[in-house]
């Protein structure tokens, strides 16, 4: 079945810039999603259709996504911004998810 | 913006029945697909099941299919997870997410609520 790969664990300094990996087979050629999920809150949608930031979703989130790898990329990492992300993208009728990745600023 | 509030989870024993509610408020509930989407105790998301702003087009994990059931009344603006045979692995705290859109946007989440916990246990 179709997987989607994640690093369980990525940290970074305030300030700095952390990029986030999502692997499947093939994962370029279809749309890729980024979701924020905070310690005991509900998942929110930081990035959509690989690249688009819904409205108050700070510039510092971009995402891209090529070949067989999409990215979420926090440009001026902030203390606020420590949580798990997780890619989704969807296959035919399937929703699909990474296992999720902890960002911990150091 | 919206706001989803789920409810009806509880305790429930293996081969039992639950259904989970969400009700919408703050948004044209008719236009918009809904989803449920639920997360075991530590881990990941996982989708469960997705269903169009007029009802007729449902979509489900292979996990849950035969036995979980979506539905919606848009007149109470409400969206319906029927839970059948439940199993130990179906424990969960059970999310209520908005679709953006349609088409492709169907597939994108952009208002969650704050979820229902299913334990499924003896």
């Amino acid at each position: 079945s179709y997987e989607l790969t994640q690093p369980p664990s990525v940290s970074v300094s305030p300030g700095q810039t952390v990029i986030i990996p999502c692997s499947g087979d093939g994962l370029g050629d279809q749309y890729v999603s980024w979701y924020q999920q905070k310690s005991g809150q509900s998942p929110v949608l930081v990035v959509y259709q690989d690249a688009k930031r819904p409205s108050g979703i700070p510039e510092r989130f971009s995402g891209s996504n090529s070949g067989n790898t999409a990215t979420l990329t926090i440009s001026g990492t902030q203390a606020m911004d420590e949580a798990d992300y997780y890619c989704q993208a969807w296959d035919t009728t399937t929703v699909l998810y990474g296992g999720g990745t902890k960002v911990t600023v150091l | 913006e919206g706001h989803l509030s789920e409810s009806g989870g509880a305790l429930v024993q293996p081969g039992g029945s639950l259904r989970l509610s969400c009700a919408a408020s703050e948004f044209t509930f008719s236009n918009y697909a809904m989803n449920w989407v639920r997360q075991a105790p530590g881990q990941g998301l996982e989708w469960v099941s997705t269903l169009s702003g007029s009802g007729g087009r449902t979509y489900s994990a292979d996990s849950v299919k035969g036995r979980f059931t979506i539905s919606r009344d848009n007149s109470k603006n409400t969206l319906y997870l029927q839970m059948n045979s439940l199993r130990d692995e179906d424990t969960a705290l059970y999310y209520c997410a908005k679709s953006r859109g349609g088409g492709d946007s169907t597939w994108y989440f952009d208002l969650w609520g704050r979820g229902t916990l299913v334990t499924v246990s003896s």
